[in-house]
């Protein structure tokens, strides 16, 4: 079935810092979703990008979908401790579903 | 607006046995996915329920099952638990069943099997 590489696994930045984490798929992908987890809590939608080479804005959250829709990147500007927490691109799975990546987890220090 | 409910939060249960977990979707959504995320996997897809009706799963044993009641609420069960059956399981729930449309999870039950 349809595969969500994301990268890298775990990110540990200063705070005021950037982050940035990667999303591949060897396929090309119809849309695809970002949802955030923080430690103990479930994952929470984001965004959804479904054009190529899209990019959207979430205050200091930047997303971006490209050309060929086969990649996505997620960058924080100036981490902050609240952004703290493990980052999921999904894509479409097959019939419905959604195949998520193994996500990034960030730590961020004050 | 009450969000994706799931219980019990926590479930401890011996090797062998069978655990059940419920989830209750947003209100006026149809549609009810369960993920199992296990320590260092992510998310892995278990089951999708719509209307009523099982519509795909995810390369699971059939030990894993579960069903949709009338009112859109569901049920995962797990029989003859395995100790690497312990995960945290969660519900989610969009208005309709697709891979674009955003889906919203419940806080999940932690399944410990000892």
């Amino acid at each position: 079935g349809q595969q969500v590489m994301q990268i890298p696994q775990y990110q540990h930045v200063q705070e005021g810092e950037d982050f940035t984490t990667y999303c591949n798929s060897s396929t090309t992908l119809s849309n695809i979703q970002w949802y955030k987890q923080r430690p103990g809590g479930h994952p929470v939608f984001l965004i959804q990008l479904v054009k190529s080479g899209e990019v959207k804005k979430q205050k200091r959250l930047t997303f971006q979908f490209g050309e060929a829709k086969k990649n996505s990147s997620l960058h924080i500007t100036a981490t902050q401790t609240t952004d703290v927490g493990t980052y999921f691109c999904a894509g479409p799975g097959g019939y419905s579903t959604l195949t998520f990546g193994k996500g990034t987890m960030l730590l961020v220090s004050p | 607006e009450a969000g994706v409910t799931q219980s019990p939060t926590h479930l401890i249960k011996t090797r062998g046995q069978q655990a059940t977990l419920r989830c209750s979707p947003i209100s006026g959504h149809t549609s009810v996915y369960w993920y199992q995320q296990a320590l260092g996997l992510g998310l892995q897809f278990l089951l999708w329920y719509d209307e009523g009706e099982e519509r795909n799963r995810g390369n699971f044993p059939p030990r894993f099952s579960g069903r949709q009641f009338p009112n859109y609420s569901s049920e995962l069960n797990v029989n003859a638990l395995e100790l690497e059956d312990s995960a945290l399981y969660l519900c989610a729930s969009s208005l309709t069943g697709g891979e674009d449309t955003e889906a919203f999870f419940g806080q999940g039950t932690r399944l410990t099997v000892v």
